[in-house]
């Protein structure tokens, strides 16, 4: 079975300064998926960005990008020029890329992100 | 267009009643999940449909735990004989097909007493 650790319960970034979110997992799959979610207060889970194992580039999505290293199995999000917006909970999660489980995304513990002013 | 619809919004019951949650999935979403999030297990997959068929069901947590979905649209997730450890926010989520992005509603918050 697939894990997913999130190992910063909480972390804080200073308005327009960047910050890491850290994310490990664990799989004996060559080929999946691997997503970050942001969960504002409102409860709504909102696709940040994603990750195929298969590509070595790093995704990114204007101020979101990430760190993937397959070797190690770390998949960390980079927000640089954090906005009073970003402040929400944040998920990382895993998809394998077939089988039975393929609609399933397996969740880290999720970080608290707080952006100060 | 509508996003992914859930209802009830909040559900407060009494331990041992019967509950319906029920998902209404992006118009043409052929793909359908539910997952739980609660303080103690954090975010769990319970089940997801492909139309009306349920590939995996690895994720319910007892028999007490049924899902539907009729017509490839609507699903209502059943918890019967509820219990104090059901209480948790019930998520929904639907994607064009299996595979791809999942789009998330804004859950059930059930409460049991």
């Amino acid at each position: 079975a697939q894990t997913v650790t999130q190992s910063q319960p909480e972390m804080s970034v200073q308005e327009a300064e960047t910050v890491t979110l850290s994310c490990t997992y664990d799989t004996s799959e060559s080929d999946y998926y691997l997503f970050w979610y942001k969960q504002p207060p409102s409860r709504q889970m909102i696709l940040v960005i994603r990750q195929e194992a298969y590509k070595q580039q790093n995704a990114t999505e204007n101020r979101f990008s990430v760190n993937f290293q397959k070797a190690a199995k770390s998949f960390s999000l980079k927000i640089s020029d954090s906005q009073l917006g970003d402040a929400a909970m944040y998920f990382c999660a895993y998809r394998s890329a077939g089988g039975t489980s393929y609609g399933k995304l397996t969740f880290g513990q999720g970080t608290i992100l707080t952006v100060h002013p | 267009g509508a996003g992914v619809s859930q209802s009830p919004s909040n559900k407060v019951t009494e331990k041992g009643k019967d509950v319906e949650l029920r998902c209404d999935p992006i118009s043409g979403h052929t793909a359908l999940y539910w997952y739980r999030q609660s303080l103690g297990q954090g975010l769990e997959f319970l089940i997801y449909f492909q139309g009306n068929s349920a590939p995996d069901k690895s994720g319910l947590p007892s028999d007490r735990f049924s899902a539907e979905r009729t017509g490839g649209s609507v699903s209502t997730l059943t918890i019967q004989r509820t219990q104090q450890e059901d209480s948790a926010v019930y998520l929904c989520a639907s994607s064009t097909r299996v595979g791809q992005p999942q789009h998330f509603g804004d859950g059930t918050r059930l409460s049991i007493l």
